[in-house]
């Protein structure tokens, strides 16, 4: 069974200071991953993906099949990078969410 | 405008009531899925739907039925058997190109 881990559930840091949102992940086969985001109000929306290996407002993220990891990075966080963080792994028709990281980034 | 639309945003229910909340879509997604937000318990998957006519158990799906008679629409009926219904609820659909999924605003249940 497939399953994302994702160890904080609470990351608090400041402007301008680097951010590491942790995410593993266990599948047994080849994993389709992605961080999706949701802002104050918003709706959950797609961050980015490991298989497009863009960046998007700064964020990157790279997947590690030897440590089975898919941490999402970015060297300096904004304001308004405050938001709820979800992982998730897709295979098949079923994608399974980690349980979400909170990042507060304060001023 | 379009995506993935649900509604009520907000539902009040008694306890003993079912309640359905709707999910339709102008995205052509064959795929659909019905989710579960609760804090600190991230997304749990409630039933999805492959097709029309045609939908699977996700892992919390007790005290929940689903309906998926046109591509376009996918209900989810929360019924008096489910025992903590008071939750946000978010519908999605499934890029099959991308594999990216494209929630709803989400609905609100309040159980009284």
């Amino acid at each position: 069974a497939q399953r994302v881990t994702q160890p904080e559930k609470l990351l608090s840091v400041f402007k301008g200071a680097p951010v590491e949102l942790k995410c593993n992940y266990s599948y047994s086969g080849s994993p389709e991953l992605f961080w999706y985001v949701q802002y104050s109000r918003q709706r959950l929306q797609l961050l980015l993906r490991h298989i497009s290996r863009e960046s998007i407002k700064g964020f990157t993220a790279d997947l590690n099949k030897g440590e089975t990891s898919f941490h999402l990075k970015k060297p300096f966080a904004q304001e308004e990078d405050s938001a709820m963080y979800y992982c998730a792994l897709r295979a098949g028709y079923i994608p399974t969410f980690g349980r979400g990281t909170s990042l507060i980034v304060h001023p | 405008d379009g995506g993935i639309t649900q509604s009520p945003k907000y539902l009040f229910r008694k306890e003993g009531q079912n309640v359905t909340l709707s999910c339709e879509q102008n995205l052509n997604h064959d795929a659909m899925y019905w989710y579960r937000q609760d804090p600190g318990q991230g997304l749990r998957l409630i039933y999805y739907s492959q097709i029309v006519n045609d939908f699977q158990k996700g892992d919390i799906a007790e005290g929940y039925s689903v309906s998926r008679e046109k591509k376009e629409s996918f209900p989810l009926t929360v019924t008096s058997a489910q025992k903590n219904p008071t939750a946000f609820y978010l519908c999605a659909g499934l890029s099959a190109n991308t594999g990216e999924l494209f929630f709803g605003e989400g609905s609100r249940l309040t159980v009284l």
